[in-house]
């Protein structure tokens, strides 16, 4: 089974511009859940989908959104990008019940200069 | 913000050696996950525990959980160089819903 893939691997944007992340779950899964990893602050939980549905939201502002499509693949938007969302994005799929396994991809590193 | 704190931030020791990994948290859980990550990558899924068991092995893992201490920790028996990773617990606490709240994470250098 082919795991969670997630593009741009890298990505270098300068400051007020925004970025589309591209997360495609394992087959089968429907639940895909994205995540920052920084230094600074660890790994934050950004939001989860759920069947095209937003089911649950971290303490991050209205600049990052998401969405999920009828395949399950998902794509998580921050506009007006700042020096602070420099950060590793990490996406995850599972089945969805909350004692599922989450599998994570390898991540899209975000530089913001 | 982190559910909880692992301890110790970093751990070296030398292959063949056990580790020992601890984790707090601070609300109660559905279940806690360990996830390994190499250097910047992605978290490979270790071992999941439910809240309402004390034990799991698997291979040479074994996690504990304490919830009435609200805590865990994962051993790592026999240790490899190829364990070198940061090492994370998260937990669950919304029924229903994925959502996973990580600890700030254990450092282990495993040298030869």
């Amino acid at each position: 089974k082919a795991g969670v893939t997630q593009t741009p691997r890298y990505l270098i944007k300068t400051r007020g511009q925004q970025v589309t992340l591209s997360c495609s779950p394992i087959s089968g899964h429907r639940s895909v859940s994205w995540y920052q990893q920084t230094p600074g602050q660890g790994l934050q939980f950004l939001f989860e989908y759920f069947s095209e549905t937003q089911r649950n939201k971290g303490n991050f502002p209205g600049r990052f959104s998401g969405r999920q499509f009828s395949n399950s693949r998902s794509e998580m938007n921050v506009s007006t990008l700042e020096l602070g969302d420099s950060a590793l994005y990490l996406c995850a799929s599972s089945l969805g019940r909350s004692y599922n396994e989450q599998f994570f991809g390898p991540g899209t590193r975000l530089t913001v200069l | 913000s982190q559910q909880g704190e692992e301890d110790p931030q970093a751990l070296s020791i030398q292959e063949g050696e056990n580790a020992t990994m601890n984790c707090s948290y601070k609300t109660s859980i559905n279940n806690l996950q360990w996830y390994r990550q190499n250097s910047g990558r992605g978290l490979v899924h270790l071992i999941l525990i439910r809240s309402n068991e004390r034990e799991k092995h698997s291979g040479r893992l074994r996690v504990t959980l304490d919830t009435s201490k609200k805590s865990s920790s994962l051993l790592i028996t026999a240790s490899r160089a190829a364990d070198t990773a940061s090492y994370f617990c998260a937990t669950d606490t919304d029924t229903g819903f994925q959502k996973l709240v990580f600890g700030t994470g254990t450092r282990l250098l495993v040298s030869p």
